[in-house]
């Protein structure tokens, strides 16, 4: 079965700063996409940013970046300059079969002032 | 920039009662998925469509059923709603094929059953 885990439930940074979560996932496809997504207090999931497997290059979305590494199956983004803005849950997610979506369980960041 | 839209941001119903979560995208996707999102479980599957009147059980379809006459509409239905469904339900639609297409979600109901 496949899974994403983000082994971090909480996580603080100083405006500012850079900080960055873990996800590792679990698949037995060959051709897969991963994706953070971000999720404000009382407001909608939105993507962040997609990695497409066969890319060796970590894709990246203005402040946002990822590290991806396919023999590890790991996808860790990376906020630099984190702002206010950016307190949210994530949610690290990988393709399944059938145009579905496996989520991790979700880190929830906390953008200190 | 397509949206997706849910009936209700909050709902209260009693146990028993039959609930309808109605769903409605503007971007012509041919997918739509309804999950349940709870603190500490994520996000869980519970029903997928990838066209109309067609349907697909995801990992807790149990206590649920769903429905999809037209392709912009996507109903999940609490048949008889219990307290243990409490939850926030997200609505999300794709585009189908070539699974690297992201998910557009909906700004999500939660449900309270009393």
């Amino acid at each position: 079965a496949q899974t994403v885990t983000q082994s971090q439930p909480e996580m603080s940074v100083q405006e500012a700063e850079t900080v960055t979560l873990s996800c590792t996932y679990d698949t037995s496809e060959s051709d897969y996409y991963l994706f953070w997504y971000k999720q404000p207090p009382s407001r909608q999931m939105i993507l962040v940013i997609r990695q497409e497997a066969y890319k060796q290059q970590n894709a990246t979305e203005n402040r946002f970046s990822v590290n991806f590494q396919k023999a590890a199956k790991s996808f860790s983004l990376k906020i630099s300059d984190s702002q206010l803005g950016d307190a949210a849950m994530y949610f690290c997610a990988c393709t399944s079969r059938d145009d579905k979506i496996i989520f991790g369980k979700g880190t929830r960041l906390h953008i200190l002032p | 920039d397509g949206k997706v839209t849910q009936s209700s941001r909050y709902l209260v119903k009693r146990t028993g009662e039959k609930v309808f979560l109605e769903c409605v995208q503007d971007m012509d996707h041919e997918n739509m998925f309804w999950y349940r999102q709870d603190p500490g479980l994520g996000l869980r599957l519970i029903y997928f469509s990838y066209d109309v009147k067609m349907k697909e059980k995801g990992d807790i379809p149990e206590g649920y059923s769903v429905s999809r006459e037209k392709k912009e509409r996507f109903s999940l239905i609490l048949e008889s709603a219990s307290t243990n469904q409490t939850s926030m339900y997200l609505c999300a639609s794709s585009l189908m094929g070539a699974s690297g297409y992201e998910q557009y979600f909906g700004p999500g109901t939660r449900l309270t059953v009393t």
